[in-house]
Order: structure tokens, then sequence, then C-alpha cells
């Protein structure tokens, strides 16, 4: 059985960094073709992807963060990371991360929220 | 990036009928490995989203035959025959075939 679950902060400040931890099981970050991506979703709208990693480590991120974003994983200790500088209060949001493959999003965490506020 | 459109549900829908969710990608989703890389999630009221269809229509594991995908490069199909209680909730598209990944902006779907 797959699961994710994501932790962070609950709540932070304006021009702080945000960091995010996705720990998994059922599956490995090393196995061919596997891939974690993080997905927000501000309160009542829709989903935006922000970034990927896979299990060669290749990664991509969404353009629209002007480089903000790091992705990063530790595969001994099933976990995944995502990390955002400089946010500001359009970054509150539930973030949610989620196993990949080719065939998509096929198991999601059940989502932490982050609320960005001064 | 691929812009995701869908359409709207004329809701509430009256429980077991048939309907069907229209999504429109701006760039043919469909690569030269011969899959078309377009997914539908269902996501229900306070919960994660969940995979319904992978490459346009293959139905994901434990997913009920009542759903099922359709289209071409450019124009997709979710249909849903006879809805259920358990079908409430937003229903997004989302292309795979390039990053930055992109969703529709959602068809929300209500029960008579």
């Amino acid at each position: 059985q797959v699961t994710l679950k994501e932790s962070g902060p609950g709540i932070l400040q304006p021009s702080q960094t945000l960091s995010l931890t996705c720990t998994f099981s059922g599956f490995s970050l090393s196995t061919y073709g596997m891939g974690v991506g993080w997905i927000r979703q501000p309160s009542g709208k829709g989903l935006e992807w922000l970034a990927n990693i896979w299990w060669d480590d290749d990664k991509y991120y969404n353009p629209s963060l002007k480089n903000r974003l790091t992705i990063s994983k530790d595969t001994s200790n099933n976990q995944a990371f995502l990390k955002i500088t400089n946010v500001d209060t359009a970054d509150t949001a539930t973030y949610y991360c989620a196993r990949i493959t080719t065939e998509g999003g096929d198991a999601w965490g059940q989502g932490a929220s982050v609320t960005v506020s001064s | 990036d691929i812009v995701m459109t869908q359409g709207a549900l004329p809701n509430p829908v009256p429980s077991g009928e048939s309907v069907s969710i229209t999504c429109r990608s701006s760039k043919s989703l469909l690569y030269s490995d011969g899959k078309t890389y377009l997914n539908w999630y269902l996501q229900r009221p306070g919960q994660s989203p969940q995979l319904l269809i992978y490459w346009m229509s293959t139905r994901a594991s434990g997913v009920s035959d009542r759903f099922s995908g359709s289209g071409s490069g450019t124009d997709f199909t979710l249909k849903i025959s006879g809805v259920e209680a358990e079908d409430v909730g937003v229903y997004y598209c989302q292309q795979g075939l390039e990053f930055p990944y992109t969703f529709g902006a959602g068809t929300k779907l209500e029960l008579k």
C-alpha cells in the first residue's frame, strides 16, 4: 500500500522560507520510473503543479515561481522535500505531495495547510 | 505552458443519470510513444485528488467501470455512467506531456 504524508510549519511570515517534507511508504524513489511531485491548492481554488523529482534525481520546476523552488530527496529515509523562498500571502495554500509515474499522480498525501501572514 | 480548458455540468444532476465532462488542451497531448498524456482526477469534498483515468482512457486501479475516458489529441471527455452520491466533487483534467504539468480549472458535480 502506497501512502504519503506532508508536513510543514503551518504558519510563517512573509519573506521567510517554507520547508515541506513528504514522508512516504510502499515505494522507493530509487526505483526506475518513480517520482514525487508537489502540488498546491489555495482554499476554494484549483490545483497548481510546482515541482517533480525522479528516481534518477532529475528535477523539474514550475517557471511561474521564478527560481524560488528547490526540490530534493532522501532515498534511504523515503522522504522528499520542497523549499520555497521569500514567501508571501499568495503562497497560502494546501500543499500536496504525490507519487508520480508516467501514469500520473496515482497516490496523494492528505495535504499540509500553510498560511503566510504577518 | 499548455492551457487546459474544462466545460461545466448542468448541476444539479439527478442520481442515475449519465454525464460527460469535457476538457480541451492548447496543444496535442499525443506523444511519439502512441500514448496521450491526459489524466482525470476527482477531488471529493474535503479530500485529496484521486486519479481516475490516465493515458486518456485507462482506468486507474480500483476505479469503477462507470468511469470512462475518451478523446483525440486535444479534445477529451470523461463519462460517468449512472451518477452516484460518491461521485460528487470536482473533476480535474491534467496534462502530463510536458512540464509544468497543468490542470483544468475543474468541473463541479452536484447531485440532485
